[in-house]
């Protein structure tokens, strides 16, 4: 699993209340991404991270924000949960440079918004 | 823009029937790509990647994959399936510096016993 956690795994809420999803790496690896997964759509890609404290807009960023105050910790916020953003959302990691850079992935986050 | 498609959405084999699963991107540079496979309830664990050289790569439990540059292609193959292959698979395309992948749509297998 390249050392990625993941938590919660599942998670239940009501529409409008925050949550927060977090993903935690042991080998500080630069680079983390955020995707969901919906069916019919594959993985599509929120927010990624390049370092602390430097984060971009992926695919699909509207309604979600993220923050990196550590190498091993990338939180994705969704600051008012809409029944929309009921998905499956994994975190990933780059392993390796260039040409050989591979994404790992972590077990996801299954997240259920009433 | 880039994309990736795979128009097979479900495929249902039996058990020793060879596999070929289709992945078409659309990027005008030098690509990289993947095979992901995802047993149900599990993660995306990586099959195989192409980042240069022979077009024929092979990766883990059997799978391989040809790159057809001139087709856009990257379609994903295995001679022999098993029960245990059934999983959903997913074709990527890496884009850029950022790492950041595209992904297909992704293509159920059903391998019947």
């Amino acid at each position: 699993d390249a050392g990625i956690t993941q938590s919660p795994r599942h998670k239940v809420t009501e529409t409008g209340t925050p949550v927060t999803l977090r993903c935690h790496q042991t080998e500080n690896h630069r680079y983390m991404y955020w995707y969901r997964q919906d069916p019919g759509h594959g993985l599509r890609l929120i927010h990624y991270s390049y370092g602390v404290k430097d984060t971009d807009k992926g695919e699909v960023s509207d309604g979600y924000s993220v923050s990196r105050s550590k190498t091993e910790d990338f939180l994705l916020t969704l600051e008012s949960a809409t029944s929309s953003q009921t998905s499956v959302y994994f975190c990933a990691i780059s392993v390796g440079q260039g040409v050989g850079e591979t994404q790992y992935f972590g077990p996801g986050t299954r997240l259920l918004v009433l | 823009a880039q994309s990736v498609s795979q128009h097979n959405h479900h495929v249902i084999l039996s058990e020793a029937a060879s596999l070929e699963l289709g992945c078409n991107y659309s990027y005008g540079g030098t690509v990289n790509l993947f095979w992901y496979v995802q047993y149900p309830g599990q993660h995306l664990q990586l099959l195989l990647k192409y980042f240069s050289g022979d077009p024929l790569v092979k990766g883990i439990k059997g799978f391989e994959a040809e790159f057809i540059k001139s087709k856009f292609s990257f379609n994903l193959r295995k001679p022999s399936v098993q029960w245990s292959d059934t999983a959903e698979y997913f074709c990527a395309l890496r884009s850029g510096n950022t790492g950041k992948l595209i992904f297909g749509q992704g293509t159920t297998l059903q391998v019947k016993p």
